[in-house]
C-alpha cells in the first residue's frame, strides 16, 4: 500500500521569500511522483512530476522538486514566491509497475504575504 | 490543451434527491476518474474507469455509482443524496501515461 504525507497543512511565507512544502511518501514498489496545484474555485493542475532519471524535476512557474529515495521524500521548492502562488499544492504517488490508482496527500495551503 | 468539463461548478439539492455529475474530456483518454475533496483529507478515489462499460471501486465507494457508456464521459450518480456528501467533486481524465488532468470541479451541497 501506498501513502502520502504533507508536513504541512499552511505555510505562511512574505512575497519574494523562498518557500519549502515538504512530502514524504511510503510505497513497497517503485513509484512516480507528482506535485499538483489548486488555485481557488478551480480543479488541480500539474507542477512537476517525476517519471525516472534525473532527481531534480523543474516545473511551471518556477517550481522544483528533488526526489531522494533514501528519505522517501519529494520536496517542493521556490526560491521567491509571489503574491500569484497563493494556492493549495497537493503532493502525489503512483506505482509505476502498474495499477491506476493515484494516491494524494491532504495538501498544504501556501499563503503568501504583501 | 486537453479539456476536461464538469457539466456544473455549483449544485443544491436535497436530501434524498438522485443526482448526476457529468464529465466529459476531448482527449480520448481511456481512464477516468472521479475524487471527493474534503479539507484536511486531500483527493479520495470514489470510482474509476480504465474503458468503456468497465468501472472499479476506489476508496470511498459507499453511496456512489459510476456509468461510462461512451469514451468520453463519465457520470457520478448519487442515488439518494445525503448531507455528508456535500463536498467538491473532481472528475480526471488520463491517457496512458501517468498524470491526470482535471476538470474545474462541483461543489455540491445537499440541504
Amino acid at each position: 500500500a501506498q501513502s502520502v504525507t504533507q508536513l504541512d497543512s499552511q505555510v505562511p511565507v512574505f512575497e519574494e521569500a523562498p518557500v519549502e512544502l515538504r512530502c514524504n511518501y511510503s510505497s513497497s514498489v517503485s513509484v512516480y511522483l507528482f506535485w499538483y496545484v489548486q488555485y481557488p474555485n478551480q480543479g488541480l493542475q500539474l507542477l512537476l512530476k517525476y517519471l525516472s532519471g534525473s532527481t531534480l524535476v523543474k516545473g511551471i512557474n518556477g517550481f522544483e522538486a528533488e526526489f531522494n529515495k533514501s528519505q522517501t521524500s519529494f520536496h517542493l521548492r521556490k526560491p521567491s514566491v509571489h503574491i500569484s502562488d497563493t494556492a493549495e499544492y497537493f503532493c502525489a504517488v503512483k506505482s509505476n509497475t502498474g495499477g491506476f490508482k493515484t494516491i494524494f496527500g491532504a495538501g498544504t495551503r501556501l499563503f503568501v504575504k504583501a | 490543451d486537453v479539456k476536461v468539463t464538469q457539466s456544473s461548478r455549483y449544485l443544491v439539492k436535497r436530501t434524498g434527491e438522485k443526482v448526476f455529475l457529468e464529465c466529459v474530456q476531448d482527449m480520448d483518454h481511456e481512464n477516468m476518474f472521479w475524487y471527493r475533496q474534503d479539507p484536511g483529507l486531500g483527493l479520495r478515489l470514489i470510482y474509476f474507469s480504465y474503458d468503456v462499460k468497465m468501472k472499479e471501486k476506489g476508496d470511498i465507494p459507499e453511496g456512489y455509482s459510476v456509468s461510462r457508456e461512451k469514451k468520453e464521459r463519465f457520470s457520478l450518480i448519487l442515488e439518494s443524496a445525503s448531507t455528508n456528501q456535500t463536498s467538491m467533486y473532481l472528475c480526471a481524465s488520463s491517457p496512458v501515461e501517468p498524470e491526470a488532468f482535471f476538470g474545474q470541479g462541483t461543489r455540491l451541497t445537499v440541504v
